[in-house]
């Protein structure tokens, strides 16, 4: 089975503290994705990455960044965390192409104070 | 830009009922459609999906037809059980895509 791991369930940070969200997955997919999901609004895309080192923005990528170091891996960073980015924020990886699937980790709740 | 559109929820039924999801799209060309489910304190799960007009996604007793005329993807289950209480999520990719275009959700209560 696809397994996608988020570092934490719930989170509690500081307003303008630098935060770390990890995403780990064990399929060697090339596609990894963060989103972001608010009531009324679905899931919003903030950035993705399609192998190791690149990365593309998503359709809210304001105050947010990336990184992915391995292929593995995919880190969402809020470098000075603000209250409306408190959220929930699922990550998902794919293969890729024409008929790839989605998959998504339980997702970080995190909650800017 | 490239759009969908989901009825608004909650939705409210009793078990063994029978259970229509509305979904729309605004796309241009040939989009794969998807049905993603989310069960309380999880991920989503894709629950169906289908890449050209008049395809037919079928899953757990869910399905969704693709009909390019009307560009709509409705979800539908003939009788449904409490285990189905969840968040129903319609999605759209472009062709040769890899992002995904959600629509909002749509909670689905079901009653014993």
């Amino acid at each position: 089975d696809v397994k996608v791991t988020q570092s934490s369930r719930y989170l509690v940070k500081r307003t303008g503290e630098k935060v770390f969200l990890e995403c780990v997955q064990d399929m060697d997919h090339e596609n990894m994705f963060w989103y972001r999901q608010d009531p009324g609004l679905g899931l919003r895309l903030i950035y993705f990455s399609y192998d190791v080192k690149m990365k593309e923005k998503g359709d809210i990528p304001e105050g947010y960044s990336v990184s992915r170091e391995k292929k593995e891996r995919f880190s969402l960073i809020l470098e000075s965390a603000s209250t409306n980015q408190t959220s929930m924020y699922l990550c998902a990886s794919s293969f890729g192409g024409p008929r790839d699937e989605q998959y998504f980790g339980p997702g970080t709740r995190l909650t800017v104070t | 830009g490239d759009s969908v559109t989901q009825m608004e929820g909650p939705v409210t039924l009793s078990e063994e009922a029978f259970l229509t999801i509305n979904c729309t799209y605004t796309a241009t060309g040939y989009p794969s459609l998807f049905w993603y489910v989310q069960y309380p304190g999880e991920g989503l799960q894709l629950l169906l999906k289908a890449t050209k007009a008049d395809d037919k996604g079928s899953n757990k007793g869910f399905e969704a037809t693709y009909r390019k005329e009307t560009t709509s993807f409705h979800l539908e289950k003939g009788s449904v059980q409490v285990s189905d209480s969840a968040v129903y999520f319609c999605a759209l990719r472009k062709l040769g895509g890899n992002k995904l275009v959600f629509g909002a959700g749509t909670i689905l209560r079901v009653k014993s």
